[in-house]
């Protein structure tokens, strides 16, 4: 079946640095992504719409120059969180559609094991 | 705008008996529906789906959820919990037509004792 596979599964940064993280969709081209934050036992929150292409679409409040999101291919966007902060960390998540009627909100989304994300 | 809203924040069953974890949904057109399961520090993972066929929908590891559009209910059950069940799991609709993003309910913890 389709996979979405995240890089790195953890990572840890000091504060000031960038961190960049992958997502890959294995077996499917994926046109849009889309990347999701969820904080410490609450849900997913929708961070932005990455398309192949062109610039991603970001959420409201969502920081576009800190959260960079890059989709150069069909198959590979990435999310660079710059100058991070404390309050950055998170889980990290990222997520394609793919198979079947991969273009209509019936095919479900595949999702990545997520990055686990630490500013000290 | 379409939402789903997870009625219980935490759940717990004893090994062996029923599992309902409830969810109501709001959307201005059919929508499509899905339950996801989350175990600890790990990624999501699909357990049904609801796009407008059979309003009662099969999952995996024996966990089915009922579409019905007269209560804008899908909760999700199974017949007999087992200890492997015991995760985060999220009520999710689509926010539109196309290919759009998911909108997450705020998910419900299910414990299971033994």
């Amino acid at each position: 079946g389709a996979v979405v596979s995240q890089h790195p599964s953890w990572v840890i940064c000091k504060s000031g640095t960038s961190v960049k993280i992958e997502c890959r969709s294995l077996d499917f081209q994926a046109t849009t992504m889309f990347w999701y934050r969820q904080f410490p036992k609450q849900s997913l929150m929708l961070m932005a719409t990455s398309n192949e292409g062109s610039k991603a679409t970001y959420e409201q409040g969502v920081e576009k120059d800190k959260f960079l999101i890059n989709h150069a291919s069909l198959t590979l966007s990435t999310l660079t969180v710059t100058s991070a902060h404390p309050e950055d960390s998170s889980f990290y998540i990222c997520s394609a559609r793919g198979g079947n009627n991969a273009g209509t909100r019936n095919s479900p989304l595949h999702f990545g094991n997520g990055t686990r994300l630490t500013v000290t | 705008a379409q939402s789903v809203t997870q009625l219980d924040s935490h759940v717990s069953v004893s090994e062996g008996t029923p599992v309902l974890l409830r969810c109501n949904y709001s959307s201005s057109y059919s929508p499509s529906l899905f339950w996801y399961v989350q175990h600890p520090n790990k990624g999501l993972q699909l357990l049904l789906k609801y796009t407008s066929a059979a309003t009662l929908v099969k999952g995996i590891n024996g966990f089915e959820a009922e579409f019905k559009k007269s209560e804008t209910s899908f909760h999700l059950t199974k017949p007999s919990a087992h200890m492997s069940d015991a995760a985060e799991y999220f009520c999710v609709v689509t926010r539109a037509s196309g290919n759009t993003p998911l909108v997450f309910g705020k998910g419900t913890r299910l414990s299971v004792i033994a």
